[in-house]
């Protein structure tokens, strides 16, 4: 089955620094991709989504990356600040063999911003 | 349209009891996940359903987890009997096709 690995597992940058996350995964047929931000006490809030096979997606103050050639999957946070203090995660979904998609998460990246 | 909903956002139980946790899926979503998060293990698949129909249960979380769905608006996860090392957050997501997943606020849960 699918497997997904974050890295780095905890991150520590300065205000207007920038922070890379990155996640590698396995399997061919994962066609989804997301980055899910979870804050202190909070749930798990869709970040942003891609869909296409070699993708840069924009956001408000980060960047995403897809490069299904080497299964790679990274968050670029441009310039922190305190407020993008969060745990993050990416989930892949994969096609299974019954026809439908299932996700498979990362383990998280805690990421801290200092002012 | 309302997203995932769950209940008790806190349940404190002590060791042996059972305790049921329910959650309520977006409406018109078909998937539907049982996660437990800790900061050691992370987030752990526990149930996983499509169509109402049990896609997968977590394997190692069989014996004392049992998740239902018994309609397409409402899903439980029972817990029976309960141990210390069950405190965690449960989060309830849901998902059109296994694509987008919406979460839920979770239910932290304590054991004593």
């Amino acid at each position: 089955g699918e497997q997904v690995e974050q890295r780095p597992p905890h991150l520590s940058v300065r205000e207007g620094d920038s922070a890379v996350i990155t996640c590698t995964y396995t399997d061919p047929n994962s066609y989804y991709f997301f980055w899910y931000k979870q804050e202190p006490g909070a749930s798990l809030q869709l970040l942003m989504k891609v869909f296409s096979s070699t993708e840069i997606n924009e956001g408000q103050g980060f960047t995403v990356l897809l490069n299904k050639k080497d299964k790679r999957l990274s968050l670029n946070l441009t310039a922190a600040h305190p407020g993008d203090s969060a745990a993050y995660f990416c989930a892949v979904s994969a096609l299974t063999s019954g026809g439908n998609y299932k996700p498979t998460f990362g383990k998280g990246t805690s990421l801290v911003v200092h002012p | 349209d309302a997203g995932v909903t769950q209940t008790p956002r806190h349940e404190v139980a002590e060791k042996g009891q059972t305790i049921i946790l329910k959650c309520e899926p977006v409406s018109g979503h078909n998937d539907l996940f049982w996660y437990r998060q800790t900061k050691i293990q992370g987030l752990e698949l526990l149930s996983y359903f499509r169509s109402k129909s049990l896609m997968e249960d977590g394997g190692a979380f069989k014996d004392r987890f049992k998740a239902e769905m018994l309609n397409s608006s409402f899903s439980t996860l029972k817990i029976q009997p309960t141990e210390p090392k069950d405190s965690a957050v449960y989060l309830c997501a849901s998902s059109l096709s296994g694509i987008e997943q919406y979460f839920g606020p979770g239910t932290r849960l304590t054991v004593l």
